[in-house]
């Protein structure tokens, strides 16, 4: 079975400091990894995946996570806060087989300080 | 063109009541999901189906149905509405099997409030 665990409900930076969210996840088989956004109301955008290529992942908005098995971490970061980064995150893991089915984190509302 | 729509996108209604949300997703994707989304925005899957066929159904009541009619459609019905189904269901969709990316695409979500 999967899990995932979101360290820290909440975080707040500074605009221009660095974001940091944190994820480790529990799996029997390799997994997938995944990172949304959600803002206020909305729907959930991808962010970023892990599929078992390269272990650096870049995604959209300047956001970026590494795959550490060693670690079993996947954690989130933003080299620079920027105002619209303000919002929900969620972590997710699947595996390739079986249903597909995500487990999702309990989300990091990330809150970005003038 | 949205790739993955929800009607309605709120659904204010009695408790007792019975209620449908539909979805549908043009990106050709052969699985389709439920979520909900509580209070404190935890999200748990609920159904999955690939190619029409069920292939999830976690622990909801039996007062939730899905019906997929084709590939590109997922419904979700509702009977005897409880005060405790209030929350933000989600619909998602994906393409499986090797060589597919496995990402989850989802809809705007459709808020559920149950006076």
């Amino acid at each position: 079975a999967q899990s995932v665990t979101q360290l820290g409900s909440h975080v707040s930076v500074s605009e221009g400091a660095l974001v940091l969210l944190r994820c480790n996840y529990s799996s029997s088989v390799p997994p997938y990894l995944f990172w949304y956004v959600q803002y206020p109301n909305q729907g959930l955008q991808l962010l970023l995946k892990y599929t078992s290529a390269a272990t650096l992942v870049k995604g959209i908005n300047g956001f970026e996570a590494e795959f550490k098995k060693s670690e079993t971490s996947f954690h989130l970061t933003k080299p620079s806060a920027h105002m619209s980064d303000a919002a929900e995150y969620f972590c997710a893991v699947s595996v390739a087989s079986g249903t597909y089915k995500y487990i999702f984190g309990t989300g990091t509302r990330l809150k970005v300080l003038a | 063109d949205t790739a993955v729509s929800q009607t309605p996108k709120y659904l204010v209604t009695q408790m007792g009541n019975d209620k449908s949300i539909k979805c549908e997703q043009n990106l050709g994707h052969d699985t389709m999901y439920w979520y909900k989304q509580d209070s404190k925005k935890f999200l748990k899957i609920m159904f999955s189906y690939n190619n029409k066929e069920l292939i999830i159904n976690e622990t909801v009541p039996n007062r939730f149905s899905p019906k997929s009619p084709d590939k590109a459609h997922l419904n979700l019905h509702i009977n005897s509405l409880e005060l405790g189904d209030s929350a933000v269901y989600f619909c998602a969709s994906s393409q499986v099997g090797e060589g597919s990316g496995y990402e989850q695409y989802f809809g705007p979500g459709t808020r559920l409030t149950v006076t």
